[in-house]
C-alpha cells in the first residue's frame, strides 16, 4: 500500500529556531498532501493543503509566515515552523490523500512530535 | 465551516463489553471514513462508506451510515484490550478533498 515517509519523528528547538518537517510519498506520486496539527488529547486540525508546484492553501486562522509549506515535487512536501515559540509545540502528521477511484483511506505520516523550549 | 463531533469523548469499558461511537456532522457529507490512532501513533485507515444508510462489517466492528449522509456510527463487539485508543470519524464534503476529522472517542479496554 502507499507509504508517506515523514522526518524528523521527534524534535526540541529553541525558542525563535526555524524547523523544517518533511513528508515524503515513498511508492506513489501526491500531488497533494494535507498538513495536521495535533495537541494532546485533542483531535487532528487541518492546518493547510500543500499542491505540487502551486501555492499551499491554509485554513481560516493559520498564519501563512508562520508555517511555510513546499511541494516542490511529487514525491515531497515540508512544512516549515518559523521563529518557533513553546506554543507551537505540538503533534505534526501530514497525509496523501488517496489515488482517484481507490477504495482506501488517507495515508498519514508518521508524524512530528515538536518541542519548542 | 464544516464541524464534526463525536460522543462520547471517552468511554472505558470492561474486556468483553461493546463499545459504540456516534459521529455528527454539522453539513451532508459525500462519504464518511473512520481512523484508529493508538496512543502515541498515526491515524490508521479503518474503512470507508459513501451510501445513504451504507452498513459494513469488519470482524467485530460495524460501521454504519446514517441515511441523510449527516451521521455515521462505529459499534465495536466483545471488546479486547487491543481495540485500546482513539477512533476519530472523518468525512468529505461536496468537491473538497480536505478530510475534516471529528472530535474523536478514546477507548480504553480494562482487562
Amino acid at each position: 500500500g502507499a507509504v508517506v515517509s515523514q522526518h524528523p519523528s521527534r524534535v526540541i528547538c529553541k525558542s525563535g529556531t526555524s524547523v523544517k518537517i518533511e513528508c515524503r510519498s515513498l511508492d506513489f506520486q501526491a500531488t497533494t498532501m494535507f498538513w495536521y496539527r495535533q495537541f494532546p488529547k485533542q483531535s487532528l486540525m487541518l492546518m493547510a493543503t500543500s499542491n505540487e508546484g502551486s501555492k499551499a492553501t491554509y485554513e481560516q486562522g493559520v498564519e501563512k509566515d508562520k508555517f511555510l509549506i513546499n511541494h516542490a515535487s511529487l514525491t515531497l512536501s515540508t512544512l516549515t515552523v518559523t521563529s518557533a515559540h513553546p506554543e507551537d509545540s505540538s503533534f505534526y502528521i501530514c497525509s496523501a490523500p488517496p489515488g482517484q477511484g481507490a477504495h482506501y483511506g488517507y495515508t498519514f505520516g508518521s508524524g512530528t512530535r515538536l518541542t519548542v523550549v | 465551516g464544516q464541524q464534526v463531533m463525536q460522543i462520547p469523548q471517552y468511554q472505558h469499558v470492561q474486556e468483553g463489553e461493546d463499545f459504540t461511537t456516534y459521529c455528527n456532522s454539522s453539513t451532508t457529507l459525500s462519504n464518511i471514513q473512520w481512523y484508529k490512532q493508538r496512543p502515541g501513533g498515526h491515524p490508521v485507515f479503518l474503512i470507508q462508506l459513501v451510501k445513504s444508510g451504507e452498513v459494513k462489517k469488519q470482524k467485530r466492528l460495524t460501521f454504519q451510515f446514517g441515511e441523510a449522509k449527516k451521521n455515521s456510527s462505529l459499534h465495536i463487539t466483545a471488546t479486547q484490550t487491543t481495540d485500546v485508543g482513539t477512533y476519530f470519524c472523518a468525512g468529505r464534503g461536496g468537491a473538497t478533498n480536505k478530510l475534516i476529522f471529528g472530535t474523536g472517542t478514546l477507548l480504553a479496554v480494562q482487562p
